[in-house]
């Protein structure tokens, strides 16, 4: 069956980059459209970004040039990359599986993030 | 960007009553090529990651009762809950999945919690 799983640092310093990876099994990155989202106390819920199931990306211009998504596919692992980290960036983050469409029926069970020195 | 405004942010409810949340999209969120609004719900509980509910507006996702109900078009969609259970209190998300509209924001949450 689809699954999952974010793994993060817990705990990253102000300034600095996050790398949160997230491993899939039960079907094929090269078959679906993996997304990033996470939850902040701030703003809720936030939609960051996405790698194509060709490869390409979308990213909320929010995060403006911080955010990079890549994956491999040979491990199954899509990675999200966000530097210049700051206290506001504290939050859940999520990689999520469409289905036929951008709806997210699919989610990991979220890693959480705390920026502070 | 298009901003997804939800009502009430709270709504303090007994068992058994029917509710609705509201959502309005800033720009219409209706297709006429496929003839779909591309409008999402998602229910999150405490510690739990967001569960999807309905998608295409109207659609209910496999598995999930039948007392959700998704409604509305354009840029006004509403979520109904005939006959809330206990295990319904959690923060409702609306979401836009208009392909060609990223980023696909998702609006502040409703909170729904026992009366």
């Amino acid at each position: 069956q689809v699954q999952l799983k974010e793994t993060g640092p817990g705990l990253v310093q102000p300034t600095q980059t996050l790398s949160i990876t997230c491993t899939v099994s039960g079907f094929s990155l090269t078959s679906y459209y993996m997304q990033w989202v996470r939850l902040t106390p701030g703003k809720g819920l936030e939609w960051m970004g996405f790698i194509r199931s060709g490869g390409t990306t979308e990213y909320n211009s929010e995060f403006k040039s911080r955010l990079t998504i890549n994956r491999d596919t040979a491990k199954n692992q899509v990675f999200l990359e966000m530097n210049s980290l700051k206290t506001e960036d504290t939050g859940v983050y999520y990689c999520a599986r469409g289905g036929m469409g951008l709806w997210l029926p699919y989610w990991g069970q979220g890693t959480l993030v705390t920026v502070s020195s | 960007d298009i901003v997804m405004t939800q009502s009430p942010s709270s709504l303090a409810v007994s068992a058994g009553e029917t509710v609705t949340i509201n959502c309005k999209s800033s720009q219409s969120l209706f297709w006429s090529r496929s003839q779909m609004n591309y409008l999402a719900w998602y229910q999150q509980k405490p510690g739990q990651s967001p569960k999807l509910l309905i998608y295409s507006a109207s659609t209910r996702q496999s598995g999930v009762p039948d007392r959700f109900i998704g409604g509305g078009s354009g840029t006004d969609f509403t979520l109904t809950i005939s006959g809330v259970q206990a295990e319904d209190l959690a923060v409702y998300y609306c979401q836009h999945h208009y392909d060609s509209l990223p980023p696909y924001t998702f609006g502040a949450g409703t909170k729904l919690e026992l009366k």
